[in-house]
């Protein structure tokens, strides 16, 4: 019964490679994020998706892509990974209303690695 | 845009008494604050949530205190529990604005 799910959970990788990290939520929400928390436990939003349109994109590299097949699916691509991408990444759902958007629900997690 | 931070970037509270968590905001116009619970190796888990329009809510345990003034949210937790150790944020945005900005966490250790 997990209500925002990911994988992989553990993600290791070298310089230069291209990978996918995928998201689904049960909850029947219709907004789904990407948000990045560096080794300082710092979290950062880096795109949101509301009816599978995009409606928040940070200052991101254009080495990620968001892709959203589908409300409740949000995967995230990656190409020519970097050092500096290093990090764990949380995908978050919640449901937009008439008093706006609700609390965030979050997944585990995926932890990446590159070397 | 918003910034957000916590006062103490750790705590340690003896279990069973109570710990509060402080934390201030930049933007005036933050109207929605949530505070989260991120255990080792999980995500962030809801805790509780204030909008603007009160200063204080209290859920199991916990009571938010919303300070506009000032700018400042504090987390009060009763009677902590070692389960209670983990990273705290608190989080601020405009109500019906989708982008939460996070602030830097803090970690709360309980000594039995």
């Amino acid at each position: 019964d997990t209500a925002v799910s990911q994988t992989p959970k553990y993600l290791v990788t070298q310089m230069g490679n291209d990978k996918s990290i995928k998201c689904e939520q049960n909850l029947g929400h219709d907004t789904m994020y990407w948000y990045k928390q560096d080794s300082k436990k710092f979290l950062k939003i880096m795109f949101s998706y509301n009816n599978k349109e995009l409606i928040i994109n940070e200052t991101v590299p254009n080495r990620f892509s968001p892709k959203s097949p589908d409300k409740a699916h949000l995967n995230l691509h990656i190409n020519s990974l970097e050092l500096g991408d290093s990090a764990v990444y949380f995908c978050a759902s919640s449901q937009s209303g008439d008093r706006g958007f609700y609390e965030q629900y979050f997944g585990p997690g995926t932890r990446l690695t590159v070397t | 845009g918003e910034s957000v931070g916590l006062h103490l970037p750790t705590l340690s509270v003896q279990e069973g008494d109570n710990s509060i968590i402080n934390c201030a905001y930049s933007n005036s116009a933050s109207d929605y604050f949530i505070w989260y619970k991120q255990e080792s190796g999980k995500g962030p888990q809801f805790i509780i949530d204030i909008r603007s329009n009160m200063d204080k809510r209290q859920g199991q345990r916990v009571t938010v205190l919303l300070n506009k003034t000032v700018k400042h949210l504090s987390l009060q937790i009763a009677a902590t529990q070692p389960g209670d150790s983990a990273v705290y944020f608190c989080a601020a945005c405009l109500f019906g604005n989708e982008k939460l900005t996070f602030g830097t966490g803090t970690r709360l250790t309980i000594i039995p």
